[in-house]
């Protein structure tokens, strides 16, 4: 079985530019998570979709932090402009919807570093 | 707010030592209590916990749930270099709903 994919694993961008991250989640997961990691801390979530669906994103900086997931599978988060404070790993996680064992699966994360 | 606290922050122990890791909540509606081990990639699942009392184990790894003291404690026996990982404890608020991590506990196992 397929785990969750992310790209790109590595960014480096300037502050005030733009980035976007994509995640594919395991086949089958109706929900879907976009945590942020910052070096030193537990992640943190920036939103949740189930389906195509958004149920949590109160943490998401909203002036400058999009996602997306149009169709239920894949999803893209966007950063428009980037801070020095954006940096850190952002992790995809996907779930079944309202799995009994509630585990979450991860990526790999996509590190971002704004200078 | 909820809130998630691991302790210790940091632990360096030597191969063939035991370690103790804690992890303690305040959040509404508790459902499941999580543990994920994150080495330079992504949170890997070790154990789910729901109900109080009862002990999860996976070969040296053990973990128990005290729903009164609203905490959980990980166990590692005879450690070993790659057990040298963060710790990460995760809590269910609702059924459903997010998860929030606690800091993580970093452990340095030396040989």
């Amino acid at each position: 079985e397929a785990g969750v994919a992310q790209s790109p694993r590595y960014k480096i961008i300037e502050k005030r530019q733009s980035v976007a991250f994509w995640c594919n989640p395991i086949s089958g997961h109706a929900t879907l998570y976009w945590y942020q990691q910052i070096l030193g801390q537990g992640p943190k979530l920036l939103i949740q979709f189930q389906n195509n669906g958004v149920v949590d994103d109160s943490q998401l900086p909203k002036d400058r932090f999009s996602a997306e997931r149009l169709k239920g599978v894949d999803s893209t988060l966007k950063i428009q402009p980037a801070k020095l404070e954006d940096s850190a790993v952002y992790l995809c996680a996907s779930s079944l919807v309202y799995a009994n064992t509630g585990e979450l699966f991860f990526g790999e994360g996509s590190r971002l570093t704004v200078l | 707010e909820d809130k998630v606290v691991q302790s210790p922050l940091s632990l360096v122990v030597h191969e063939g030592d035991t370690v103790t890791l804690n992890c303690s909540y305040e959040v509404t509606n508790f459902r499941s209590l999580l543990w994920y081990k994150q080495e330079k990639k992504a949170p890997t699942f070790l154990f789910m916990l729901t109900s109080s009392g009862i002990e999860k184990k996976s070969g040296r790894l053990s973990s128990i749930l005290d729903k009164k003291e609203l905490s959980s404690i990980l166990n590692i026996t005879a450690t070993q270099t790659g057990d040298s990982a963060i710790y990460l404890c995760a809590v269910s608020p609702n059924y459903g709903q997010n998860f929030v991590f606690g800091p993580g506990t970093r452990l340095s196992v030396l040989p």
